[in-house]
């Protein structure tokens, strides 16, 4: 079964510092791109950042919100996907979504999309 | 970035309704959107991709259409199963964008 697992969510302080891990099986995790997402209670989906494969160089995007604090990266070799936040702020309160990308290639063009997601794991930053 | 708005933001219906929801970008994304659906404490959904593919084991009453700038989710005939909050997300630029999501409510 393709499976996505979040974990490492909790409670920090403002300012704080800590490292949410996603563990894939049932598919060959280093052949992906792979994402995280993130939701605010009672708001909207926010796309957080991605990593894309060895063959691409591992290189990563994150959203303007996010960038310069938090890190993605990944192990292949344990089939992990993790997300770095340093100097949390409370709007950074949300479940934290890891999602899988696939992409369809048609007239020589790649069409990504997010087929499989995690069931999330809530960070909470207050005092 | 890429800002998508969708509307309406809240739409009310009744089991069997054809619903439609409106997904609109600030710049043109060809057909690099997709749909998903979400229910309250469940994680999304994908429903479509490349604007107007069905996912594998989505139901066809669920379609889409659009390119460029505005996009068009469907749902032919409305089941219980339905109700729920959908969402675009398009993935042409660099950064990924949602769109603020339409919830579909019983009527």
């Amino acid at each position: 079964e393709v499976q996505l697992v979040e974990s490492g969510g909790g409670l920090v302080q403002p300012g704080g510092s800590l490292r949410l891990s996603c563990a894939a099986s049932g598919f060959t995790f280093s052949d992906h791109y792979m994402d995280w997402v993130r939701q605010a209670p009672g708001k909207g989906l926010e796309w957080v950042g991605r990593t894309r494969n060895k063959a691409n160089s591992y290189t990563t995007e994150y959203a303007a919100s996010v960038k310069g604090r938090f890190t993605i990266s990944r192990d292949d070799s344990k089939n992990s996907l993790y997300l770095q936040m340093n100097s949390l702020k409370t709007e950074d309160t949300a479940v934290y979504y890891c999602a899988r990308e696939e992409w369809l290639l048609t007239n020589y063009y790649y069409y990504y999309y997010m087929d499989v997601w995690g069931k999330g794991t809530t960070v909470t930053v207050s005092s | 970035d890429i800002q998508l708005t969708q509307s309406p933001s809240f739409l009310s219906a009744s089991v069997g309704d054809r619903v439609t929801i409106t997904c609109r970008a600030s710049q043109g994304i060809s057909s690099y959107l997709a749909w998903y659906q979400q229910k309250p404490g469940k994680a999304p959904k994908l429903l479509i991709y490349a604007a107007s593919t069905l996912q594998s084991g989505v139901p066809s009453r669920f379609s889409g259409s659009g390119s460029g700038t505005e996009f068009t989710l469907t749902i032919s005939s409305l089941q219980p199963e339905d109700f729920a909050t959908y969402y675009c997300q398009q993935l042409n630029s660099y950064q990924f964008t949602f769109g603020p999501g339409t919830k579909v409510d019983i009527k």
